[in-house]
């Protein structure tokens, strides 16, 4: 079967770094997408991996090691308005996106 | 980015009345549209994929009785919610995909109350 597995929770302090972590098995991959998801909204477009490494944007990066079916989401600099849930989805083969169960993010004053 | 619209963005409706929700990809053709159902603190359940022209292919254990989809045009389409019941109530959500890099574009959501 398809699995994306992410932490459930984290906790941070603002102005700190945090990682999320996203490990995937799936049938085929054809990139990686990071979204965001405030309470009671639509989930917003963060990044999209397809090839190994690092790709940043401000204080959002994400990495991809497509070898170890793993991903990661990097925030630096926390702000109170980061506090979402954070959710990793994998596009298979059939070019679907399998989603992960979303980490919601609390950041601490 | 590209736009999606969805209407209307919060319903209330009396059990056993249907409900329809609109959704619409306003600056790009969709030839597949996404709908999603989430209910509180849990993450997005897909319940079935459109295409343009055909029928939708509904999700194991979506009632497509239930969930009626058209996907009329290439930026539109909609679900109905037939016969709604309390348990029915939940915050829906449609997305358009573009053909490269198969990103979805999400609408603002839909929250269904049923009484």
């Amino acid at each position: 079967g398809q699995n994306i597995d992410q932490p459930t929770e984290m906790t941070a302090t603002e102005g700190a770094i945090v990682q999320i972590n996203c490990t995937y098995q799936t049938s085929g991959f054809n990139g990686l997408f990071w979204y965001q998801q405030h309470a009671g909204e639509a989930p917003t477009f963060l990044s999209y991996n397809v090839l190994d490494g690092l790709e940043e944007k401000g204080r959002f990066s994400s990495f991809l090691s497509r070898s170890k079916g793993y991903s990661y989401l990097l925030l630096k600099e926390l702000q109170m308005k980061d506090s979402a849930s954070y959710l990793c989805a994998v596009v298979d083969s059939n070019y679907q996106l399998i989603w992960g169960a979303g980490t919601k993010l609390i950041i601490k004053p | 980015g590209a736009v999606v619209s969805q209407h209307p963005s919060w319903v209330i409706c009396k059990s056993g009345t249907s409900v329809k929700i609109e959704c619409r990809s306003l600056d790009f053709q969709a030839t597949t549209m996404f709908w999603y159902r989430q209910f509180p603190k849990q993450s997005l359940m897909l319940m079935a994929t459109s295409n343009e022209g055909s029928k939708a292919t509904y999700e194991q254990g979506v009632e497509k009785d239930k969930f009626l989809i058209n996907h009329a045009s290439l930026t539109l389409s909609t679900l109905t919610v037939t016969s709604a019941h309390p348990e029915d109530s939940s915050f829906y959500i449609c997305s358009a995909r573009d053909v490269l890099p198969y990103e979805q574009y999400f609408g603002p959501g839909t929250r269904l109350t049923v009484t």
